[in-house]
């Protein structure tokens, strides 16, 4: 059984800090990984994907993935309020894991 | 359609009862997920058509779930003699093909009185 594993939350972060979230999986066959974010009461919306190693930036945000340690991150420069929600990562099955709840405070 | 639509979007049955929750995803996407989500926990994977088939079906949790995808479109989720731990959000997303983003509906609330 596949299983992913994500960082313990929640997780609070000041405006403006970088928000680090880690996730990791258990198998070897996945070649593809993907943050969602989810606000209260919504459903998960599509952040970031990544399929190689290394690290893949989009605005403010950085996914880095590692297939040798099988763990794939996602970092959040100069967090906003509106990045407050629950980020759940997923390897290519689309098996998630728990989330990770994020605050940031004003 | 523009994106996963799923209906109904609240459903409020008696312990006991049949349910079913209807998904139509995005036109000309192959692969259908559904999902279980519970208050403050990630979606719980439950099952997985590609085409009409359901490839991995190992997260129905018991007998009285059960799902179809008979022309390869519309999904049906069917729940039997509901428990009143049944109640969550159940959650439909498509995708193009294995390896794309999956799409995700605005979920069927269920509550189970």
């Amino acid at each position: 059984q596949k299983e992913v594993e994500q960082n313990s939350g929640p997780l609070s972060v000041p405006e403006g800090a970088i928000a680090s979230l880690n996730c990791t999986y258990s198998d070897r066959v996945s070649q593809s990984f993907f943050w969602y974010r989810q606000y209260s009461g919504k459903s998960p919306e599509l952040i970031m994907s990544i399929y190689s190693n290394g690290d893949k930036e989009d605005g403010r945000f950085t996914a880095q993935l590692n297939k040798a340690s099988q763990y794939v991150s996602l970092l959040i420069r100069d967090s906003q309020p509106s990045d407050s929600a629950t980020y759940l990562c997923a390897g290519d099955d689309m098996r998630f894991g728990a989330g990770t709840r994020l605050t940031v405070k004003p | 359609g523009a994106g996963v639509s799923q209906t109904p979007s609240n459903k409020v049955t008696e312990k006991g009862k049949y349910v079913e929750l209807r998904c139509d995803p995005i036109s000309g996407h192959t692969a259908l997920y559904w999902y279980r989500q519970s208050l403050g926990q990630g979606p719980e994977f439950l099952i997985y058509f590609q085409g009409t088939g359901a490839a991995d079906d190992s997260g129905l949790p018991n007998d009285r779930f059960f799902a179809v995808r008979p022309e390869g479109s519309v999904s049906t989720l069917k729940i039997q003699r509901t428990e009143r731990g049944d109640s969550a959000v159940y959650l439909c997303a498509s995708r193009l093909d294995q390896g794309g983003t999956i799409y995700f509906g605005e979920g069927s609330w269920l509550t189970v009185v």
